[in-house]
């Protein structure tokens, strides 16, 4: 039961370009998005979020656009870097209750330099 | 900055044995969740618990897992037959009303 698809499982991209990291969702239920960043061997570290009622959120490099009509969402990473590179989860709950999380596969980012 | 500690980092067991994984959350915050990542799978919540009682849990939840706050810092989860598909990351956080912190996890080897 795919709710939350990252289709692509590596994404290559050069230094000080952008990496645009993408997310599809089925249960329109979904109010409230996060994207994790996971180093190997550590645990994931929240990156940045968004709730239904924007359509985007900014930090930094860092930028989420959502889609409600399309079920879609995307992290927008600008400009990239190489410590960049790790694991990108988007993950997605209802009821504004990030506590119950339902994840995607995972993006593995790589950023050359 | 305040961090989620998890131990043991690595974890082998036998078939039917019992495994408790320990964790200390962020020491202000109310709410602890166990979550699983099977290799090459998606990372997968198991419980919630809030106020000395689960909140909610998923059906992977089953009666052979099991969680404890005994003591106001840790917070653990107990397997109480462990089965090979048990092997897995298993990672703990906590949070307040902000977002989750995760620890580095613990593997769990089940052979």
């Amino acid at each position: 039961d795919q709710q939350v698809k990252q289709n692509s499982p590596s994404l290559s991209v050069q230094e000080g370009r952008i990496s645009i990291l993408n997310c599809d969702y089925t249960n329109s239920m979904f109010d409230y998005f996060l994207w994790y960043k996971k180093y190997p061997a550590e645990g994931p570290t929240f990156l940045i979020s968004i709730s239904s009622i924007k359509d985007k959120n900014e930090d930094g490099r860092f930028t989420v656009f959502l889609n409600k009509s399309a079920k879609h969402l995307s992290l927008h990473i600008v400009p990239s870097q190489p410590g960049d590179s790790a694991v990108y989860f988007c993950a997605a709950s209802v009821d504004g209750n990030n506590r119950k999380l339902i994840w995607g596969l995972g993006t593995s980012l790589a950023v050359n330099p | 900055e305040p961090e989620v500690t998890q131990t043991p980092s690595h974890q082998v067991t036998q078939m039917g044995q019992e495994v408790i994984l320990r964790c200390v959350p962020i020491s202000n915050h109310l709410y602890f969740y166990w979550y699983r990542q099977i290799l090459g799978q998606k990372v997968e919540f198991l419980v919630s618990f809030y106020n000395n009682e689960i909140s909610e849990k998923s059906e992977i939840f089953d009666d052979q897992f099991s969680v404890e706050r005994p003591d106001g810092s840790n917070f653990t989860l107990k397997i109480r037959s462990t089965k090979l598909e048990d092997s897995a990351m298993y990672f703990c956080a906590s949070s307040g009303l902000g977002p989750l912190h995760f620890g580095n996890g613990t593997r769990l080897t089940v052979t």
